[in-house]
């Protein structure tokens, strides 16, 4: 069996302030992990994926994830955040042998206070 | 529009009753995923499609739920004699077959159904 555990269920920050979402996970087998986050009102989108390869995967706005094998961890972090980055992010992966579902984890809720 | 679509968007009903929600996933796709998600949980697997074949169905997935897919693009979720534990959004994805697990699922904005 796999699962997904996300540790802060919300993270208040200021703008221009760092960020760090937490995410651990536990399979037995090899894991693809993906960050999705929903914005206010619009349906989920990926954010970034970590396949293979190098271990720290980009997204296109800034966030970045480092997959720790021996931590099974996949954190997402964010040097500078804006209040745009506000809404709720989720951790998920799919097992080898899983045939592409996705498992997520419950959700962190990011809020960007000015 | 060439992304994830669902109909309807929100769906009020008694409980008891049978609804029954469409999912049209973008068109070169042909897996194409159902997931619920309840308040303050992540979306959770419920069954997949390749084409017109039901590859997979999650525990989650009662003997009141049947999902189709008759030729292979849209896809249809009934739900017979809901129950108050029903309510939840239920979200539909699409992809083309991974190759190395590379399969971005693309999500639909999801129906809202209330059981009351």
């Amino acid at each position: 069996a796999q699962s997904v555990t996300q540790l802060d269920s919300q993270v208040p920050v200021f703008e221009e302030a760092p960020v760090e979402l937490r995410c651990n996970y536990s399979s037995s087998v090899s894991v693809y992990l993906f960050w999705y986050v929903q914005y206010p009102n619009q349906g989920l989108q990926l954010l970034l994926k970590y396949l293979s390869g190098s271990t720290l995967v980009e997204s296109i706005n800034g966030f970045e994830a480092e997959f720790n094998k021996s931590q099974t961890s996949f954190h997402l972090r964010k040097p500078s955040v804006h209040i745009s980055d506000t809404a709720e992010y989720f951790c998920a992966l799919i097992g080898g042998t899983s045939y592409g579902k996705l498992t997520f984890g419950q959700g962190t809720i990011l809020t960007v206070h000015p | 529009d060439t992304g994830v679509s669902q109909n309807p968007r929100h769906k009020i009903t008694k409980r008891g009753q049978n609804v029954t929600f469409r999912c049209d996933p973008i068109s070169e796709h042909n897996r194409l995923y159902w997931y619920r998600q309840t308040l303050g949980q992540g979306p959770e697997f419920l069954t997949y499609f390749q084409n017109e074949a039901q590859l997979e169905k999650s525990r989650l997935l009662s003997d009141r739920f049947s999902a189709e897919r008759p030729k292979g693009s849209f896809s249809t979720l009934e739900i017979q004699r809901t129950e108050q534990g029903d309510s939840a959004m239920y979200l539909c994805a699409s992809s083309t077959p991974p190759a190395s697990g590379d399969n971005e699922q693309f999500f639909g904005p999801g129906t809202r159904l209330t059981v009351l």
